[in-house]
């Protein structure tokens, strides 16, 4: 099983819709998970961090589900600034380890 | 000016020639991370680097070789450059593994 897993879409959905994607992952011992966000041809930028309890940040919501080990992005409002990569990343087990990043999940926000 | 600054952005050479990338951070981070991505294979680490002393092989350390010269230099070299190692190259850095990384703008190598 692979470490990071994403559904590599593409996902295409119309301006003002709402789109998911989940990510799983195969070290229960994951402490630390991040959506980042990439643009063709640039570099990944932090989107935003998961936390144990969820969290929100305007329009985008991640959440983390430790018992079935995986974490979810649901964007709403999509918006044409929104198509882009989503790449799924987390830690692994220690202090000392580099992060896992998946492969990514390309989104087309469509007018 | 950006946090991860890489050189050079774009950079064409030839086969079995050596060439070096740079990679330098105001961020004041430890760690500092050299990846390469190629299309549908996503990111794939090289080597990391804890701190000066400190250097690791990543996955695909094969071909290539770093340089850690202060806290915030962190160079890769391709001692005979091969049409396979053609991709986009991205420095990071990272304060620890809870708070993220911050990637440079990357460098565009092609092999010919």
């Amino acid at each position: 099983r692979k470490e990071v897993e994403q559904d590599p879409g593409p996902f295409n959905v119309p301006e003002g819709a709402t789109v998911a994607f989940n990510c799983t992952y195969s070290n229960s011992a994951s402490q630390s998970f991040f959506w980042y966000r990439q643009d063709c041809r640039k570099e990944p930028k932090l989107l935003m961090s998961v936390y144990s309890s969820g969290n929100e940040d305007g329009r985008f919501t991640a959440q983390l589900n430790r018992a079935s080990q995986y974490i979810s992005l649901l964007i709403r409002d999509s918006k044409l600034s929104d198509s882009a990569t989503y790449l799924c990343v987390v830690t692994q087990n220690s202090g000392n380890t580099p992060l896992v990043f998946g492969k990514g999940t390309r989104l087309s926000v469509i007018a | 000016d950006a946090d991860v600054t890489q050189t050079p952005r774009n950079r064409i050479t030839k086969t079995g020639k050596r060439i070096m990338l740079e990679c330098s951070q105001t961020k004041g981070h430890d760690r500092m991370y050299w990846y390469r991505q190629d299309p549908g294979l996503g990111l794939r680490l090289i080597y990391y680097s804890f701190d000066v002393k400190d250097i690791n092989k990543g996955e695909i350390s094969d071909g290539y070789s770093v340089s850690r010269q202060a806290q915030a230099k962190f160079s890769l070299s391709l001692e005979s450059a091969i049409p396979n190692q053609t991709a986009l190259y991205f420095c990071a850095t990272s304060s620890g593994q809870n708070y993220g990384y911050t990637f440079g703008s990357g460098t565009r190598l092609t092999v010919v």
